[in-house]
């Protein structure tokens, strides 16, 4: 039983694009959401959260939107670079009080110089 | 900034041997989890300490245990090891306390059952 999805195992996008990472969820008990990168060989980086008070938050070139109706939030990495290559996760929450994380799948970002 | 560390990063046993993993939080950080990854799938949570007693339970067998110690550093007991526990072990921790609940994780341990 998935809670969390990742539909896309892959995308790839040119150097400079917008690279939009997707991730639904299916627990309504789920009000704290993560995205994490991950590199081989090393643990997951975390990037940006956002609660389920709120419908976005930014920080930098990354921007989290959430859409609580649908189940549904996005990552948005804007201008994309070569760097960002990595595996992203999605995580979910039940509570912002430190509870267990349920990742989805992951999706692989290729950025193409 | 100090981070998360896990030790050792790599480990090779037998099966039906033992093994112990050890994790050190970021200073400050109150709240230890442990996560494993099987291959080619995402972390599954295994156990937390928050303030060095535990605090959530997931799919941990029960030939695995955890403790969290009086200077926040937990170790991961797993005893009478299968093939099917070959995989990475991440610890995490958080500042709970602080109101912020994003999880840092460390490099991670592979640990692999012959």
């Amino acid at each position: 039983d998935q809670q969390v999805k990742q539909n896309s195992p892959s995308l790839s996008v040119q150097e400079g694009r917008i690279s939009i990472l997707n991730c639904d969820y299916t627990n309504s008990m789920f009000d704290y959401f993560l995205w994490y990168k991950k590199y081989p060989a090393e643990g997951p980086t975390f990037l940006i959260s956002i609660s389920s008070i709120k419908d976005k938050n930014e920080d930098g070139r990354f921007t989290v939107f959430l859409n609580k109706s649908a189940k549904h939030l996005s990552l948005h990495i804007v201008p994309s670079q070569p760097g960002d290559s990595a595996v992203y996760f999605c995580a979910a929450s039940p509570e912002t009080s430190g509870s267990r994380l349920t990742f989805g799948e992951g999706t692989q970002l290729t950025v193409n110089p | 900034a100090a981070g998360v560390i896990q030790s050792p990063r790599h480990l090779i046993k037998e099966k039906r041997e033992t093994a112990t993993l050890k994790c050190y939080p970021i200073p400050r950080h109150d709240t230890v989890y442990w996560y494993q990854q099987g291959p080619g799938q995402d972390p599954q949570f295994l156990i937390s300490f928050y303030e060095k007693m535990q605090s959530d339970k997931g799919s941990i067998p029960d030939r695995f245990s955890a403790q969290q110690f009086s200077d926040y550093h937990s170790e991961l007991n797993m005893s009478s090891l299968e093939l099917g526990d070959s995989a990475l072990y991440f610890c995490a921790s958080s500042f709970r306390t602080s109101g912020r609940y994003e999880q840092y994780f460390g490099p991670g341990t592979r640990l692999t059952v012959t």
